[in-house]
């Protein structure tokens, strides 16, 4: 019983390189995000979505796209990686009527 | 607009005293509240939720929290402290008009000293 998968554990990019943060759950859940932890600041919201093909912003979106064209999967994407970029990363989704988030275990990334 | 408040970072208790770990939160419409921990190196866990009815929750653990409507409070309790309780503790609060924005704390370190 997975749960929700999040790989890489651990990232170092360069300023201005691109990559995917992959986010897998086997739990059927409609219901996906993405946070950042920084420390002191708790939990942000990057992106959510709501089902396969429906994705919104969250309160800090910019520098990152989602895309969710399956249930299972919901990949956040760092275009042009930039130096405030450097947080852990956290995958979680949920079911409907239940508001219980289930996480993943996180993505550690630094952007030197 | 949503919003929790954590006032304390840090929270040191002797293994078997009670402990309080304190929320606050600001929303508009009817809150749904919820206390998440997490462990070192691992993503956050759920703890406990309101959503209505009794204002005292039962959740994992043995941990309890109680909803005070009055006082925007949620704090999180639990009797008799373990050494294996300490953690950080976060707050969250999603209104029911805000879709699925759930808003978490600033996140509250508990220490259980031996």
């Amino acid at each position: 019983n997975a749960g929700v998968t999040q790989t890489p554990k651990f990232r170092i990019l360069k300023i201005g390189q691109s990559m995917t943060l992959q986010c897998a759950q086997d739990m059927n859940h409609n219901y996906m995000y993405w946070y950042r932890q920084d420390p002191g600041m708790g939990l942000k919201l990057i992106y959510y979505s709501v089902g396969a093909g429906i994705t919104d912003k969250g309160e800090v979106p910019n520098g990152y796209n989602v895309s969710r064209s399956t249930t299972e999967d919901f990949p956040l994407r760092l275009e042009l990686a930039a130096p405030s970029q450097t947080s852990v990363y956290f995958c979680a989704s949920s079911s409907p009527g239940n508001e219980k988030l289930f996480f993943g275990s996180g993505t550690q990334l630094s952007v030197l | 607009a949503q919003s929790v408040a954590q006032p304390e970072d840090q929270v040191n208790v002797a293994e078997g005293n009670p402990l309080t770990v304190k929320c606050t939160y600001s929303v508009s419409g009817n809150p749904y509240l919820f206390w998440y921990v997490q462990y070192p190196n691992r993503g956050l866990q759920f703890l406990l939720k309101y959503i209505t009815g009794d204002n005292l929750v039962k959740g994992s653990y043995g941990f309890e929290a109680e909803f005070n409507k009055s006082q925007t409070s949620f704090h999180l309790k639990k009797p008799s402290a373990l050494v294996s309780d300490s953690a950080l503790y976060f707050c969250a609060v999603r209104g029911d008009n805000y879709g699925q924005n759930f808003v978490f704390g600033p996140g509250t370190r508990l220490s259980v000293l031996p």
